[in-house]
């Protein structure tokens, strides 16, 4: 399962609340991105990071920050959530020489009321 | 700008008929093509994907998709359907360059009829 978690697993908060959702992998590996699956929709980019402090828009990044201190770790923020944020999202890293292939973490449900 | 299509939200077969799962992408390059099954509540799993080397690709659980660059298809299909294949299928490509970036189908949900 390339040794990626995310946490917390599920969460429900109010409009207006900041939440951070936390992605750990244990194999140092240089990219990582955060999604979110929507119906209708399959996955869509967020962020992504290509190194420690290095990180980059995606397709549906307004609303979102990401942080990457660590090789380790790759934080989503939502600043103030909204009702359109209540999503699946999933986190992922790149493999490979020329990182073509991605393993997907378990997910994050978020329900914002 | 790539993109892909899954033709179908919704596609369902009786349990050892055939599968089909139809992809079809637009890239100006050369693409990475992929294909995620997805368990309920669970995450992404790699099913297969296609690198170039071979455009007949064999993937996990008795799956394969075949590249036609004249159609720009990347259909995934798999002989004899079981129970256990019923799941969410999503097709995707490597946005050009090297950063990884995918971007996904709106995704084909497959049920399996006893």
């Amino acid at each position: 399962d390339a040794g990626i978690t995310q946490s917390p697993r599920h969460k429900v908060t109010e409009t207006g609340t900041p939440v951070t959702l936390r992605c750990h992998q244990t194999e140092n590996h240089r990219y990582m991105y955060w999604y979110r699956q929507d119906p209708g929709h399959g996955l869509r980019l967020i962020h992504y990071s290509y190194g420690v402090k290095d990180t980059d828009k995606g397709e549906v990044s307004d609303g979102y920050s990401v942080s990457r201190s660590k090789t380790e770790d790759f934080l989503l923020t939502l600043e103030s959530a909204t009702s359109s944020q209540t999503s699946v999202y999933f986190c992922a890293i790149s493999v490979g020489t020329d990182n073509n292939e991605q393993f997907f973490g378990p997910g994050t449900r978020l329900t914002v009321l | 700008a790539q993109s892909v299509t899954q033709l179908g939200s919704h596609v369902s077969v009786s349990e050892g008929a055939l599968v089909l799962l139809r992809c079809n992408y637009s890239s100006s390059v050369p693409p990475y093509l992929f294909w995620y099954v997805q368990y309920p509540n669970q995450g992404l799993q790699l099913l297969l994907k296609y690198t170039s080397a071979a455009t007949l690709v064999k993937g996990i659980n008795g799956f394969e998709a075949e590249f036609k660059k004249s159609e720009t298809s990347f259909h995934l299909t798999k002989p004899s359907a079981h129970m256990s294949d019923a799941a969410e299928y999503f097709c995707a490509v490597i946005r050009s360059g090297n950063t990884g970036k995918l971007i996904f189908g709106q995704g084909t949900t497959l049920q399996v009829k006893p």
